[in-house]
């Protein structure tokens, strides 16, 4: 089956610091892959839409200057928080879509617990 | 606003018996419904998923009923063990003419199966 891997699983980092998350799609191709954020006890929210070899598209009230992303290649995206500050603690997961493969099939990292001293 | 309501919030069931939880949309554009399951820490696992064509979907214990006419559908566990015990969330996406959206989760229910 489609496997997700996200790295690293967990992370500290202090205030002012960039963390970068990786999402790499291990046994097929995305062309699109999606990053939501979780904090505790709450739902996923939809951070933002990665487009590999483009601008990703972020939703709403989500600031692109400080969530980088970026999709270099079919299998790998990667999220950066730049000056990360306590309140971006957080489960950070992402998903990925197959190309061409079972449509509407969402694929889930392992997440990644950020927490920002 | 919220486009995929989830209830109830929180749910307890005797082990062998049937869990069911329910989500409701609003957005017509939707046209995959799926469900995760997940534990603490970890990222979410696709359990189930139906399209609006079919009214009903089974795999071993879990099914989906969807009801298009009043945008709803809900997951029923069958036998629930203490195995079971998550939270789980539905999700809705839309796929239109090869642009991929991203999932919009319900907030989520956490099931204890009591032994």
């Amino acid at each position: 089956g489609a496997v997700v891997s996200q790295h690293p699983s967990r992370v500290i980092c202090k205030s002012g610091t960039s963390v970068k998350i990786e999402c790499r799609s291990l046994d097929f191709q995305a062309t699109t892959m999606f990053w939501y954020r979780q904090f505790p006890k709450q739902s996923l929210m939809l951070m933002a839409t990665s487009n590999e070899g483009s601008k990703a598209t972020y939703e709403q009230g989500v600031e692109k200057d400080k969530f980088l992303i970026n999709h270099a290649s079919l299998t790998l995206s990667t999220l950066t928080v730049t000056s990360a500050h306590p309140e971006d603690s957080s489960f950070y997961i992402c998903s990925a879509r197959p190309v061409g493969g079972i449509p509407y099939g969402y694929t889930f990292g392992s997440g990644t617990r950020l927490t920002v001293v | 606003q919220q486009q995929v309501k989830q209830s109830p919030q929180s749910l307890i069931v005797q082990k062998g018996g049937i869990s069911i939880i329910n989500c409701a949309y609003e957005n017509t554009a939707f046209d995959y419904f799926p469900w995760y399951q997940q534990f603490p820490g970890k990222g979410p696992a696709l359990l189930i998923a139906i399209r609006p064509d079919v009214s009903e979907k089974k795999e071993g214990r879990f099914t989906i009923s969807f009801n298009k006419s009043a945008k709803q559908f809900s997951l029923h566990i069958m036998d629930s063990q203490p195995g079971d015990s998550a939270t789980y969330f539905c999700a809705a996406s839309s796929y239109s003419g090869g642009g991929a959206d991203g999932l919009t989760f319900g907030k989520g229910t956490h099931l204890i199966i009591q032994p």
